[in-house]
């Protein structure tokens, strides 16, 4: 069964950077096809994507973040790290990492998510 | 970027109506659409993919039907688990992107 678990820093000052990771099991990062994705949600609003990693190392980002964000995998850890630069208060939201199978780009099974406030 | 814009933003509804919730892509995105449900405080939940097959464990009252840029999620028949956001998201190109949700209440 899959199950993904995001972990980090629950409070940030403006202009730290944010690391997170997304442990995951029941399915490895070295399958074809397999990507884990990273989509946020600030607080009563929308769900936004971020970020993808593919198993082939492929990496998408959102246009709007990318200078900010980098994403990287430890297949031998199952994990999968997503570090934002220059945090600000409007990043505040809840982080979700999700499992995603390349050629059908809908995330069928999602972490709890992790709520990240930015406040100085 | 595709910009996805769901209709209406929330619906009052009662237990074992049929309901529908729209979606429009800014552009054509053939069939790459999912539908999520969201319920407070817990994450996203897959309910349709290739904007008609249904993920399995999914109760057959929820129903996903269109290609292009118009589609619909039908739920018949409500149930009290019903209530909840309901959110639209395309992967036909990157970046991917969500609908601004729809909020499904009880009347």
């Amino acid at each position: 069964q899959i199950t993904l678990k995001e972990s980090g820093p629950t409070l940030l000052k403006p202009a730290q950077t944010l690391t997170l990771t997304c442990n995951f099991s029941g399915f490895s990062l070295t399958t074809s096809e397999v990507g884990v994705g990273w989509i946020r949600q600030p607080p009563g609003k929308a769900l936004e994507w971020l970020a993808t990693i593919y198993w082939d190392d492929d990496k998408r980002f959102s246009p709007s973040l990318e200078s900010r964000l980098s994403i990287a995998k430890d297949t031998s850890k199952n994990h999968v790290v997503l570090t934002m630069t220059n945090m600000a208060p409007v990043d505040t939201a809840t982080y979700y990492c999700a499992h995603s199978v390349y050629g059908d780009s809908s995330f069928d099974y999602w972490g709890q998510g992790t709520l990240v406030t930015v406040s100085s | 970027d595709i910009q996805m814009t769901q209709s209406p933003s929330s619906v009052s509804a009662s237990v074992g109506d049929r309901v529908t919730i729209t979606c429009r892509a800014s552009q054509g995105i053939s069939s790459w659409l999912a539908w999520y449900q969201q319920k407070p405080g817990k994450a996203p939940k897959i309910l349709m993919y290739a904007a008609s097959t249904l993920q399995s464990g999914v109760p057959s009252r929820f129903s996903g039907s269109g290609s292009g840029t118009d589609f619909t999620l039908t739920i018949t028949s409500l149930q009290p688990e019903d209530f909840a956001i309901y959110y639209c998201q395309q992967g036909y190109t990157f970046p991917y992107t969500f609908g601004q949700g729809t909020k499904l209440e009880i009347k």
